[in-house]
């Protein structure tokens, strides 16, 4: 079975730009969460999705948004990009939500902001 | 104070050593903890998860749990080299029925041939 892809796996983009990461879960796998991972924050729940809904979501600005269609496929974007969103963004997949043990990440898409 | 606190390492242990990794949390509401490891580069794997007061073996991880002290340890014996990464310890927020965890800033582990 084919593990959580996401892409693009590098990205660069200037301060003030906007940017839409991809996720796709694990087949059959219908939960998707988002995280954001920095050196000086760790590893942060940015929002979670089952059936095209918003299920939890963390501390975040409105500036960071998701949505999730219906095949589970899930994208986040990130408006008007400041230096500090450069970090490592993960999506995790699990069958449905609370089944944590279930829960696999993928390879994350770096994003450097200039 | 962060929710879930870790010490960031690194923490040092010859190989065949047994390494300690601990981790507090602040939420008494948590029902489930995780552990995970996470090479450099890559994304975090899951290798342990725990609910119950105790202690829970798989091969040669155990991790022990004591709600009362809110806290959460893994041990990892017959350390090897491979070993050397990352361990997130994470927790799941009271009340909380999705897939969101809460996670520490991570321990560095070194095993040392």
């Amino acid at each position: 079975k084919a593990g959580v892809t996401q892409t693009p796996r590098y990205l660069i983009k200037t301060r003030g730009q906007q940017v839409t990461l991809s996720c796709s879960p694990i087949s059959g796998h219908r939960s998707v969460s988002w995280y954001q991972q920095t050196p000086g924050q760790g590893l942060q729940f940015l929002f979670e999705y089952f059936s095209e809904t918003q299920r939890n979501k963390g501390n975040f600005p409105g500036r960071f948004s998701g949505r999730q269609f219906s095949n589970s496929r899930s994208e986040m974007n990130v408006s008007t990009l400041e230096l500090g969103d450069s970090a490592l963004y993960l999506c995790a997949s699990s069958p449905e939500p609370g089944h944590h043990h279930e829960q696999y990440f993928g390879p994350g898409t770096r994003l450097t902001v200039t | 104070q962060k929710e879930v606190e870790q010490n960031s390492g690194p923490l040092s242990v010859p190989e065949g050593a047994i390494a300690s990794l601990n981790c507090t949390y602040s939420d008494r509401g948590s029902q489930s903890f995780f552990w995970y490891r996470q090479y450099s580069g890559k994304s975090p794997e899951l290798i342990m998860f725990i609910y119950s007061n105790g202690d829970k073996e798989d091969g040669r991880f155990t991790a022990q749990l004591n709600k009362a002290s809110q806290y959460v340890s893994l041990l990892i014996r017959d350390s090897q080299p491979s070993d050397s990464a990352t361990y997130l310890c994470a927790v799941t927020p009271h009340n909380n029925a999705g897939n969101m965890l809460t996670f520490g800033g991570g321990t560095r582990l070194m095993v040392k041939p």
